[in-house]
């Protein structure tokens, strides 16, 4: 079974730009969630969908945004990007929302804003 | 609010030793907890979790881990380092009683020395 399909993986944006990275979560898993990843800050919570809503959301500021499409797919979206941007993107699918389920992690995407 | 916290950001073990990667967390309900892996330019892959029961989880790769609710701790650990071990490891927590999401540590990088 494929596991979670992140695309595309590697990204380089001027800044001021914007960006919009793709998730395709494991066949039948309803819940996405995007982390970013930094050296200094680990994995930081951006926010979580399932069912098309957006269930929980961490605290990145509004140029941060994100949708779920009927099919569980997921896509963020980042504005006007700053320097400090410049991440691994994780996205990871669970089976239903707030359960012991365990969640799978893409690959990521590389993401450098210069 | 829940979190997580990964008091060590690297931890040596000679290869054949024992190793143990600490984690405690606080949430206001019951805790899901997980530990997960990343190597090198990679998403994270799921090592084991605690949901209810026994205290002593047993996940992949021969790592096990043990809930103390006194302590509120979840300590990963391996009876037997091998090299390959050497990444980064992650400690999280979700909150059972809520419709919450998954926080993550900082992450402590294992160095298993030959």
């Amino acid at each position: 079974k494929a596991g979670v399909t992140q695309t595309p993986r590697y990204l380089i944006k001027t800044r001021g730009q914007q960006v919009t990275l793709s998730c395709s979560p494991i066949s039948g898993h309803r819940s996405v969630s995007w982390y970013q990843q930094t050296p200094g800050q680990g994995l930081q919570f951006l926010f979580e969908y399932f069912s098309e809503t957006q269930r929980n959301k961490g605290n990145f500021p509004g140029r941060f945004s994100g949708r779920q499409f009927s099919n569980s797919r997921s896509e963020m979206n980042v504005s006007t990007l700053e320097l400090g941007d410049s991440a691994l993107y994780l996205c990871a699918s669970s089976l239903v929302l707030a359960s012991g389920t365990e969640a799978f992690f893409g690959q990521g995407t590389r993401l450098t804003v210069v | 609010a829940q979190s997580v916290a990964q008091p060590e950001d690297q931890v040596n073990v000679a290869e054949g030793n024992p190793l143990t990667v600490k984690c405690t967390y606080s949430v206001s309900g019951n805790p899901y907890l997980f530990w997960y892996v990343q190597y090198p330019n990679r998403g994270l892959q799921f090592l084991l979790k605690y949901i209810t029961g026994d205290n002593l989880v047993k996940g992949s790769y021969g790592f096990e881990a043990e809930f103390n609710k006194s302590q509120t701790s979840f300590h990963l650990k391996k009876p037997s380092a091998l090299v390959s071990d050497s990444a980064l490891y992650f400690c999280a927590v979700r909150d059972m009683n809520r419709d919450d999401k998954i926080i993550f540590g900082k992450g402590t990088r294992l160095h298993i020395l030959p």
